[in-house]
Parts: C-alpha cells; sequence; structure tokens
C-alpha cells in the first residue's frame, strides 16, 4: 500500500536557522502531497499541497517541491522562529478511485528556541 | 464558519468502560475521518465515511471500535470496552471530498484509560 516516511522525528533549531523536514512517498499512482502542521493542543491544519511534478507549494514561508522522480516533497524554511514551533506531517491522498483518505507521515516535531 | 467540533475535549474511563466520543463536521463537507493520535504511532485512521456511508473501518481497530454517522452532521465513536492502551488523542477530520481536498479537523479529543 502507500506509504510516507519522514526521516527526522524531531529536530530542534535556533531561531533564523534553515528548516529542511524531509519525506519521501511510495504510491502505486500520482498522488497529492500534503504537508499539515499540528500546534498544541489544536488538530493539524493544512499547511499547502502539490498535485504534479515540479509544482511548489508554498506558505507562511515554508515550501516544497513535488519530485516525482526522487519520489520526495521535501519542506523547507529559510528563517524559522519560535512560533514556528509545532509537529509537520507529511501526507499523500491516493490518485484516482473515489477513496479519498490520507496516508500521514509519522510526523516531526520542530522545537525553535530564541 | 464553524470548524469540527469534537465533544467532549477530556475523558477519563475505567478500563471496561464504554465511552461515546462525539463529532459534529462542518456543515456541507461529505467525507468524515476518524483517527487515533499517539506519540509513538502517530496519527492512524480509525473510519472513513464517505455521505454517510462507511468506506473503510481500520483493520486493526474493528473488534472494539464502532464508528457510526447517523445523518449528515453528527458522528459517534464508540470504544467498547475501553484498555488501557486506548488511551490516545481522537481526531475527527471532514472534507468536501476529492482527491486533493483539504481535510479539516477537530481539536480532539483526549481518552486516558486508567
Amino acid at each position: 500500500g502507500d506509504s510516507v516516511t519522514q526521516t527526522e522525528g524531531q529536530v530542534a533549531l535556533s531561531e533564523e536557522d534553515f528548516l529542511t523536514i524531509h519525506c519521501n512517498y511510495s504510491a502505486s499512482g500520482y498522488p497529492t502531497l500534503f504537508w499539515y502542521v499540528q500546534y498544541p493542543g489544536e488538530g493539524p491544519q493544512l499547511l499547502f499541497r502539490a498535485s504534479r511534478d515540479k509544482e511548489k507549494g508554498s506558505s507562511r514561508g515554508f515550501e516544497a517541491t513535488y519530485d516525482k522522480g526522487t519520489t520526495s516533497f521535501h519542506l523547507r524554511k529559510a528563517s524559522v522562529q519560535e512560533s514556528d514551533s509545532a509537529v509537520y506531517y507529511c501526507a499523500l491522498s491516493e490518485s484516482g478511485g473515489s477513496n479519498y483518505k490520507l496516508t500521514f507521515g509519522k510526523g516531526t516535531l520542530l522545537t525553535v528556541t530564541p | 464558519d464553524a470548524g469540527v467540533t469534537q465533544t467532549p475535549r477530556h475523558e477519563v474511563a475505567e478500563k471496561g468502560q464504554t465511552i461515546i466520543l462525539k463529532c459534529e463536521p462542518v456543515s456541507g463537507h461529505n467525507d468524515l475521518f476518524w483517527y487515533r493520535q499517539t506519540k509513538i504511532q502517530g496519527l492512524e485512521l480509525l473510519s472513513y465515511f464517505r455521505s454517510k456511508s462507511l468506506m473503510e473501518d481500520g483493520g486493526a481497530f474493528k473488534d472494539r471500535f464502532k464508528a457510526e454517522m447517523l445523518n449528515s452532521s453528527f458522528s459517534t465513536l464508540k470504544i467498547q470496552p475501553t484498555e488501557p492502551k486506548d488511551s490516545a488523542v481522537y481526531l475527527c477530520a471532514s472534507s468536501l471530498g476529492g482527491t486533493s481536498a483539504e481535510q479539516f479537523f477537530g481539536p480532539g479529543t483526549r481518552l486516558t484509560v486508567l
């Protein structure tokens, strides 16, 4: 079945550091890829998505590019802030058919210290 | 617009009890999802409904977990009987449906089973 792998379980950075969270996927078709962010005490919320090869998704300074060749959708931000501290989930939605469930990675806890 | 509502926000149960968690999706959304969230496993899909029809019932959770959607604006998740390993956050999400559709999550119910 489909799967999503996030390499980093936890990332600890200082403010203004560069962030990369790696996401690789395995899917039989051509999935839509998502990044969700979850703040303490809240449910996950969509950061952005991408549906086509080479499409870049972006929001709030975060960005990721859909790479079908390397089956990756790595999350990056040039300069993190303390307010970015949260759990980040990479996810995919199957292509075609009528099943619109999401397959999530295990999540990456980002902690940013001032 | 009202988002996804979940009640209660916190639940404490004794082992062996029956508990019922409630969810009200975003008005007009066709798809509804129940997830379990733990630090170790991350987000695990429990059930998925489309227009009140059960599309997927997470295999590992079938024996004691039962989700129902009696109408388009209300869903319940029953756990019977509860076990200490069921302690987790239970999240409900809804979406319009479609491969690229955003899932909107509620704040979750934190269940503690003693």
